[in-house]
């Protein structure tokens, strides 16, 4: 099975905006499928953060936002917050013989 | 509330076996898929197996397939992961989540469990 290629970090300062890329191939983001994000503060269980491409269930900040292209998507984080320290991951389908749920290499963000 | 609350985890040998149980509350539990995932400690996910709502389709991921057995108890609200021939590569957090939207399954995973760790050692 597949797996979707995100940066290993990024970091940013207070108030500022980060953004995670998150690459895949035709076989899955390529194939036109959905992509979901999800947030895991460390030893947590993860947390659906944005689901189908762009959009924030309820209770989620709107300094979270996300967009998908092609064979990629990326998720933004404006006005940075402590409390947004924590892996990210992406995940999408894989449409090939035998896949399913695909997900991110995952990114640690760090508030500096 | 959704709640999704695993059990079963522990410390097994190589080669033993291991079920893991997943009780579902505050939603319909036969109109969703249910999933697998699992996390190695320190790094990421892995989907491991998923079951339609009915309970009639499996899919497993190449690297437990012929050794995990995914079920479900729609009458009881519970999943469960059922592994054989365990290796020391299985050892991991293991996380039970509900599909988003359907009973097929491939969307988003809206909630999941606080996980249940799996250790294969000698």
């Amino acid at each position: 099975q597949s797996v979707l290629t995100q940066p290993p970090s990024v970091s940013g300062a207070p108030g500022q905006r980060v953004t995670i890329s998150c690459t895949g191939t035709s076989s899955d983001i390529g194939a036109g499928n959905d992509v979901h994000w999800y947030q895991q503060v460390p030893g947590t269980a993860p947390r659906l953060l944005i689901h189908t491409n762009k959009n924030r269930p309820s209770g989620v900040p709107d300094r979270f936002s996300a967009s998908k292209s092609d064979i990629s998507a990326s998720l933004a984080i404006t006005g940075l917050q402590a409390e947004d320290e924590a892996d990210y991951y992406c995940q999408s389908y894989d449409s090939s013989l035998g896949g399913r749920y695909v997900f991110g290499t995952g990114t640690r963000v760090t508030v500096l | 509330e959704v709640q999704l609350l695993e059990s079963g985890g522990g410390m097994v040998q190589p080669g033993g076996s291991l079920r893991l149980s997943c009780a579902g509350s505050g939603f319909t539990f036969s109109k969703y898929s249910m999933t697998w995932v699992r996390q190695t400690p320190g790094k990421g996910l892995d989907w491991v197996s998923d079951i339609s709502g009915s309970g009639g389709r499996t899919y497993y991921a190449d690297s437990v397939k012929g050794r995990f057995t995914i079920s479900r108890d729609n009458s009881k609200n519970t999943l469960y992961l059922h592994m054989d021939s365990l290796r020391v590569e299985d050892t991991a957090v293991y996380y039970c989540a509900k599909d988003g939207i359907s009973s097929s399954g491939g969307y988003e995973l809206d909630y999941w469990g606080q996980g249940t760790l799996v250790t294969v050692s000698s």
